[in-house]
C-alpha cells in the first residue's frame, strides 16, 4: 500500500557532524512537509515544497537547517552542523495540492551527543 | 495567535466509556480542523477532521464536536477499546503560501483500561 518512507530510521550522531535524512513521499503527491516532534515543543512545521519548490522554510534554523527536493520522489533535510538540541523525531509527510489530508512518514529518530 | 491549547494532556478510560479530549484556537483564519492518532514509535494518522462551517462530524465511534464562537472544538471516542491507546493530536490548518499549514496541539495520551 502507499505510504511515505523515511531513512533513515535512526540516527546517532556527534556534535558538529552534518545529518541528512530523506523522504519518499507517496508516489503522486505534490505536497511535502517536513515536522520535527520533541517532548517540549511538541510536532512543529519546519518546512514544505509544492511540485518540488519550497513554499515557506520559516520555521526551520536558517543557519543549519537545509531542506530541499531533488526531485518528486525524494525530499531531504540536512542538518550542518548538528547539536545536541537538535535531537528529535524529524517526521515528513505527504499530500495532494494544498494537503488538506497530510500522511506522515515513520520519522527519523535523531539524536546528537 | 498561532498556539492550539489541547486537554487535558493524558486520560485513562475504561473500556467502553466515552472518552472526551478537547482543543481551543485564537486565530480565525484558521479554517480546517483534523485530529491525528499516533501509536508509539510510529508517525501520525490522519483520524478525522472537520471544516468550520460544520458543527459535528462523526465517523464510525469518533466524533467532532465544533463550536465556531468558542473557538473550540473537541473529539469524541464513544465504546473507547484498548486498541485506542494512543497519544492524540488537535490541529488547526489555514492556507499559507499555496498548502495547508498545520499547527498542532500538545497532544493527549489517552489510555483504555480493560
Amino acid at each position: 500500500d502507499a505510504r511515505v518512507t523515511q531513512t533513515p530510521r535512526h540516527k546517532v550522531t556527534e556534535m558538529g557532524q552534518e545529518v541528512t535524512m530523506r523522504c519518499q513521499p507517496i508516489l503522486g503527491h505534490n505536497t511535502v512537509f517536513w515536522y520535527r516532534q520533541t517532548m517540549m515543543q511538541g510536532l512543529e512545521l519546519l518546512a514544505y515544497f509544492r511540485n518540488r519548490a519550497p513554499l515557506d522554510d520559516s520555521g526551520m534554523p536558517k543557519d543549519r537547517f537545509s531542506a530541499e527536493m531533488p526531485d518528486a520522489t525524494l525530499a531531504t533535510l540536512k542538518i550542518q552542523p548538528s547539536e545536541p538540541r537538535d535531537s528529535a523525531v524529524y517526521f515528513c509527510a505527504s499530500g495532494l495540492g494544498e494537503g488538506w489530508e497530510q500522511y506522515f512518514g515513520p520519522g527519523t529518530r535523531l539524536t546528537v551527543t | 495567535q498561532q498556539q492550539v491549547k489541547q486537554s487535558p494532556q493524558s486520560l485513562i478510560v475504561q473500556k467502553g466509556g466515552i472518552s472526551i479530549i478537547n482543543c481551543a484556537y485564537e486565530n480565525t483564519a484558521f479554517d480546517y480542523f483534523p485530529w491525528y492518532q499516533q501509536f508509539p514509535g510510529k508517525g501520525p494518522a490522519l483520524l478525522i477532521a472537520i471544516r468550520p462551517d460544520v458543527s459535528e462530524k462523526k465517523e464510525g465511534r469518533f466524533t467532532i464536536s465544533f463550536n465556531k464562537s468558542a473557538k473550540q472544538f473537541s473529539l469524541h471516542i464513544m465504546d473507547s477499546q484498548p486498541g485506542d491507546s494512543a497519544t492524540y493530536f488537535c490541529a488547526a490548518s489555514m492556507l499559507r503560501r499555496g498548502a495547508q499549514k498545520l499547527v498542532f496541539g500538545q497532544g493527549t495520551r489517552l489510555t483504555i483500561n480493560p
